[in-house]
């Protein structure tokens, strides 16, 4: 089965400063890869995604870049705001024709933007 | 659409007690997961249903554990009994066909004491 993996699993930022949180996955079989935001006490919130045929993807500040080759994955965010500070997951799974997709998430990465 | 729906958002039950945890998905998709996290598993799946049927439930811990999905726009996880490890949140996530856009419910924490 699919193994993600993902680092930092803390990271702190000044405001204003970019923030890289990077995933890799193992199984090549893998084509879609969707980014979570999980503030407290509540559940996890998608905030972008990328398929395996483009190679980067940005929405405003964030951006998520794709390695089909070494088959890893980043989320860039830009001018990091006090407000982007929540826990980050990551998720990989391969296209499973005719029925559900099971995601495979990251153990998370705590970002801190400190004002 | 008011997205995913999870019933109740908190639980407190005494060990050994029945405990049913509910959702409703979101009108149109086909696909339901239930997850649990805890700080040191992170978000484990636990099963999951495509039209209403079961189709993976290897990630539920024991016997103690079931889920049903009567209809598409309901579904419950019931633990019986409950144990104190059992103490979680658990969230119900629902997608479309293709599986692009899974959108997760708020939650249901339970503490078993």
């Amino acid at each position: 089965g699919e193994n993600v993996e993902q680092h930092p699993s803390t990271l702190s930022v000044q405001e204003g400063d970019s923030a890289v949180i990077k995933c890799t996955y193992s199984d090549s079989a893998s084509n879609y890869f969707p980014w979570y935001k999980q503030e407290l006490g509540k559940g996890p919130q998608l905030i972008i995604d990328i398929r395996s045929n483009v190679g980067e993807k940005k929405d405003q500040r964030i951006a998520v870049t794709l390695n089909k080759t070494a088959k890893h994955f980043s989320l860039h965010i830009t001018e990091t705001q006090p407000e982007d500070s929540a826990v980050y997951f990551c998720a990989a799974t391969p296209n499973l024709s005719g029925s559900a997709r099971q995601l495979t998430f990251g153990s998370g990465t705590q970002l801190t933007v400190l004002p | 659409d008011a997205g995913v729906i999870q019933s109740p958002r908190h639980e407190v039950t005494e060990m050994g007690q029945e405990v049913t945890l509910r959702c409703k998905p979101i009108s149109g998709h086909n696909s339901l997961f239930w997850y649990r996290q805890t700080m040191m598993r992170g978000l484990e799946l636990l099963i999951y249903f495509n039209n209403n049927v079961p189709i993976d439930d290897s990630g539920m811990p024991e016997d103690r554990f079931s889920a049903k999905m009567p209809n598409a726009s309901f579904s419950t996880l019931k633990i019986q009994p409950s144990e104190p490890r059992d103490s979680a949140v658990y969230f119900c996530a629902s997608s479309p066909s293709g599986g692009y856009g899974y959108t997760f419910g708020s939650g249901t924490r339970l503490t078993v004491v």
